[in-house]
């Protein structure tokens, strides 16, 4: 079974902070990517990796950065946090597009963020 | 601007009856589709894929792709209580940097009553 883990489940950080979220998987999935997920806005994908130091911006990349120094290891950090990026933070990986179509995406459980 | 509709629901049927979910995609060469099942407050589990027009079975579920229509549905048959969950729908882009990305719907919540 393909297991991705989160480094917290909840988070409770204060406005300003820098803020590090990480995502391990174990199946030597060469894709991965992080996504929020807000009510009635759906899964928005905010950066994604193809490979070992290779990201890509997704659709909402303002306000975060990441890090993938190793193939299981993708890093989401919040440079600065703030109340508008409280949210449902998830991580998912994927094998590569070169492996076939018919893979889709597994998801780590979520790392629930409040900033105050 | 590429686009996955579903009904945001809530679809309510009784326990034992057939749920059906569906789903409409604008990108004519979307070439794999996904259903996930994600229950509140969980994340999302991958439950059904598929590439070729026509039906798909795994157990209870029945995944249905017509790609002249652009359209894909989930068939849950045999619905219980513990199917009640949100249901979102995914499209694999096709071309340039995006490939492997999904494009996710909003989802449908289902709730199937005892």
């Amino acid at each position: 079974d393909v297991k991705v883990t989160q480094s917290s489940r909840y988070l409770v950080k204060r406005t300003g902070e820098k803020v590090f979220l990480e995502c391990v998987q174990d199946m030597d999935h060469e894709n991965m990517f992080w996504y929020r997920q807000d009510p009635g806005l759906g899964l928005r994908l905010i950066y994604f990796s193809y490979d070992v130091k290779m990201k890509e911006k997704g659709d909402i990349p303002e306000g975060y950065s990441v890090s993938r120094e190793k193939k299981e290891r993708f890093s989401l950090i919040l440079e600065s946090a703030s109340t508008n990026q409280t949210s449902m933070y998830l991580c998912a990986s994927s094998l590569s597009i070169l492996a076939g179509g018919l893979f889709g995406q597994y998801f780590g459980p979520g790392t629930r963020l409040t900033v105050l | 601007q590429k686009e996955v509709e579903q009904n945001s629901g809530p679809l309510s049927v009784p326990e034992g009856a057939i749920a059906s979910l569906n789903c409409t995609y604008s990108d004519r060469v979307s070439q794999s589709f996904f259903w996930y099942r994600q229950y509140s407050g969980k994340s999302p589990e991958l439950i059904m894929s598929i590439y070729s027009n026509g039906d798909k079975e795994d157990g209870r579920f029945t995944a249905q792709l017509n790609k002249a229509s652009q359209y894909v549905s989930l068939l849950i048959r045999d619905s219980q209580p513990s199917d009640s969950a949100t249901y979102l729908c995914a499209v694999k882009e096709n071309y340039g940097g995006s490939q492997g990305n999904l494009i996710f719907g909003k989802g449908t919540k289902l709730s199937v009553k005892p």
